[in-house]
């Protein structure tokens, strides 16, 4: 099993442009989540997918949009991207929400540079 | 509101003493804790969770945590630290009632082993 992946690794985009971070996972899991990870401040959650076809607001929603038309699969869309948004982008998957399903399961991270 | 918080940024033992990182949390109602670690440029991985039972939890690479309800901490622990331990540690609190969007990473640590 290859776990949770994510593409691209590195991305630079300037100011303006418009991207998708892609998410897959082939552990069959129901919830999925993005992060973003700044200097000294953790992981803060983006949006949230507890299954296919539902997507939620997590934390810091504003800027990102969303997708999970395949429970496989979770797109974190940026429609004009900010250097504010310039962050180590995680995504993560888990069975479920309910104590011991919760263990969170990371993809290894992409990295974007917003010029 | 639901808060985490790990006093230190950065904590430094010497390979063989024991180590401890330290973490607090402020929930209302019944807490899930968490603890992961990250590697450079990687995503984040599991090490332990209290859900409920036993106040002494134990994880991966024999590291264990003690949930003290009084005091409202979730301090990791591991006997005997090994170079290997370096990595940046984060402690995650979730209240039990909660949906998954409340989910809280605090900051991290950087534990440091040295020779």
């Amino acid at each position: 099993n290859a776990g949770v992946t994510q593409t691209p690794k590195f991305r630079v985009l300037k100011t303006g442009q418009s991207m998708t971070l892609l998410c897959a996972q082939d552990m069959n899991h129901e919830y999925m989540y993005w992060y973003r990870q700044d200097p000294g401040m953790g992981l803060r959650l983006i949006h949230y997918s507890v299954g296919e076809g539902t997507t939620a607001k997590g934390e810091v929603p504003d800027g990102y949009n969303v997708s999970r038309l395949k429970k496989q699969n979770f797109l974190l869309g940026l429609e004009s991207a900010a250097p504010s948004q310039t962050s180590v982008y995680f995504c993560a998957s888990s069975p479920g929400l309910a104590g011991l399903q919760e263990t969170q399961y990371f993809g290894p991270g992409t990295r974007l540079l917003v010029l | 509101a639901q808060s985490v918080a790990q006093p230190e940024d950065q904590v430094n033992v010497a390979e063989g003493n024991p180590l401890t990182v330290k973490c607090t949390y402020s929930v209302s109602g019944n807490p899930y804790l968490f603890w992961y670690v990250q590697y450079p440029n990687r995503g984040l991985q599991f090490l332990l969770k209290y859900i409920t039972g036993d106040n002494l939890v134990k994880g991966s690479y024999g590291f264990e945590a003690e949930f003290n309800k009084s005091q409202t901490s979730f301090h990791l622990k591991k006997p005997s630290a090994l170079v290997s331990d370096s990595a940046l540690y984060f402690c995650a609190v979730r209240a039990s009632w909660s949906s998954a969007s409340k989910i809280i990473f605090g900051s991290g640590t950087r534990l440091s082993i040295r020779p």
